[in-house]
């Protein structure tokens, strides 16, 4: 199975600043079928990117995928106080779905 | 909108069974895979099964193979995950999702909490 290795583990940033967070996959995620996923205390994740690069419905275009084969991207290019949450990512491209451990976005 | 709700969630004795449900609105059942995914204490993600959009395909992780059972009612738009000699190691929250065309997991329930412990 792909092994999805995530750094940095804790992101320590402030309002206003430009968020960069990194996916490696083991091996080539097929068809670049990579997803980014937001999760705070208490309440559901959110799919935020999916595609590598493609925003989903109704996610701010602050929020941007890129990247292709085995690294991948994540950029928050002007963070809002709302956007500190957990972000891990996904892939779907390879049997079985398989998921990083996240990223810690903190104040 | 799309909503998932789990339910069923407990704590259960080691070898125990225990039966979640997810009720899902915003949308049919009969259109789009479903999927279990759990989370332990302190860990990631993992999957745990698939469900076609005719029900007459499961999937499962080896993890769970032949313990989980997976099913649906197209009537009650609901999902279920049927599970049978349950392990310390099946704690944690389990999350009902859909799935979508392209194979992403494209919305989540809030999860519910299952602890097997003696």
């Amino acid at each position: 199975e792909i092994v999805l290795t995530q750094s940095p583990g804790t992101l320590s940033l402030s309002p206003g600043e430009r968020a960069t967070l990194s996916c490696r996959a083991s091996q080539s995620v097929s068809s670049n079928y990579l997803a980014w996923h937001q999760q705070k205390p208490g309440q559901a994740p959110r799919l935020l990117i999916y595609g590598a690069s493609s925003r989903a419905t109704g996610i701010p275009d602050r929020f941007s995928g890129s990247g292709s084969g085995t690294d991948f991207t994540l950029t928050i290019s002007r963070l809002e106080p709302e956007d500190f949450a957990v972000y891990f990512c996904q892939q779907y491209g390879n049997s079985p779905l398989t998921f990083g451990q996240g990223t810690r976005l903190e104040i | 909108q799309v909503q998932l709700v789990e339910s069923g969630g407990g704590l259960v004795k080691p070898g125990g069974s225990l039966r979640l449900s997810c009720a899902a609105s915003g949308f049919t059942l009969s259109d789009y895979y479903m999927s279990w995914i759990r989370q332990a204490p302190g860990k990631g993600l993992q999957w745990v099964s698939y469900i076609s959009s005719s029900g007459k395909s499961t999937y499962y992780a080896d993890s769970v193979m032949g313990r989980f059972t997976v099913s649906r009612d197209i009537a009650k738009n609901s999902q279920y995950l049927q599970m049978t000699s349950l392990r310390a190691e099946d704690t944690g929250v389990y999350y009902c999702a859909r799935v979508s065309g392209e194979g992403a997991i494209d919305y989540w329930g809030q999860g519910t909490l299952v602890t097997v412990s003696s």
